[in-house]
């Protein structure tokens, strides 16, 4: 079964800052999706942005990027120039590429970004 | 403007009784899922769906349980089963092979 460890609970960063968020998975596929979402305040998840295994360049959102390490199977998320509005829980997620699992999402635990003026 | 509409946004019931919670997607996606958020702890599935009349235990479906009579809707009952049924319960939608999900505002179910 595929895993996502979020090994960092809470994480604080000063205003127009950055901050690496850092996200683990364990999978035996070759082709899968990742992707951060964001859960402020309002508890609505937002997708902040996701990356296809099979591409090399890392996915880029604004003030968002990823670093994918596939070997490595790391997936951690760069927010630069951090504002306010940031402050968040964040989530790592994984999804198969094969419809067999019917696109079911595998969540970390998530990280408590919290962003200080 | 599409999107997923979750109802209520809160919900108080008597313990040992049954509860459905409302989730219904004007998107057009064929796929649609249940999750249970608790606190200090990732989204846990509980049910999804990938076509009408059809669906698929999670990982933790003890105590649930769903219909997909249309497309756009996919009700979770609470039963009386569920051991700890007060939570957070997020609704989400795709479209089956690309992209990630599209969520809900969720439901916060608090049983006395």
């Amino acid at each position: 079964a595929q895993t996502v460890t979020q090994s960092q609970p809470e994480m604080s960063v000063q205003e127009a800052e950055t901050v690496t968020l850092s996200c683990t998975y364990d999978t035996s596929e070759s082709d899968y999706y990742l992707f951060w979402y964001k859960q402020p305040p309002s508890r609505q998840m937002i997708l902040v942005i996701r990356q296809e295994a099979y591409k090399q360049q890392n996915a880029t959102e604004n003030r968002f990027s990823v670093n994918f390490q596939k070997a490595a199977k790391s997936f951690s998320l760069k927010i630069s120039d951090s504002q306010l509005g940031d402050a968040a829980m964040y989530f790592c997620a994984y999804r198969r590429g094969q419809e067999t699992s019917g696109s079911r999402l595998t969540f970390g635990e998530g990280t408590q970004l919290t962003v200080n003026p | 403007d599409g999107g997923i509409t979750q109802s209520p946004k809160y919900l108080f019931r008597k313990e040992g009784q049954n509860v459905t919670l409302s989730c219904e997607q004007n998107l057009n996606h064929d796929a649609m899922y249940w999750y249970r958020q608790d606190p200090g702890q990732g989204l846990r599935l509980i049910y999804y769906s990938q076509i009408v009349n059809d669906f698929q235990k999670g990982d933790i479906a003890e105590g649930y349980s769903v219909s997909r009579e249309k497309k756009e809707s996919f009700p979770l009952t609470v039963t009386s089963a569920q051991k700890n049924p007060t939570a957070f319960y997020l609704c989400a939608s795709s479209i089956l092979g690309i992209g990630g999900y599209t969520f809900g505002s969720g439901t916060r179910l608090t049983v006395v």
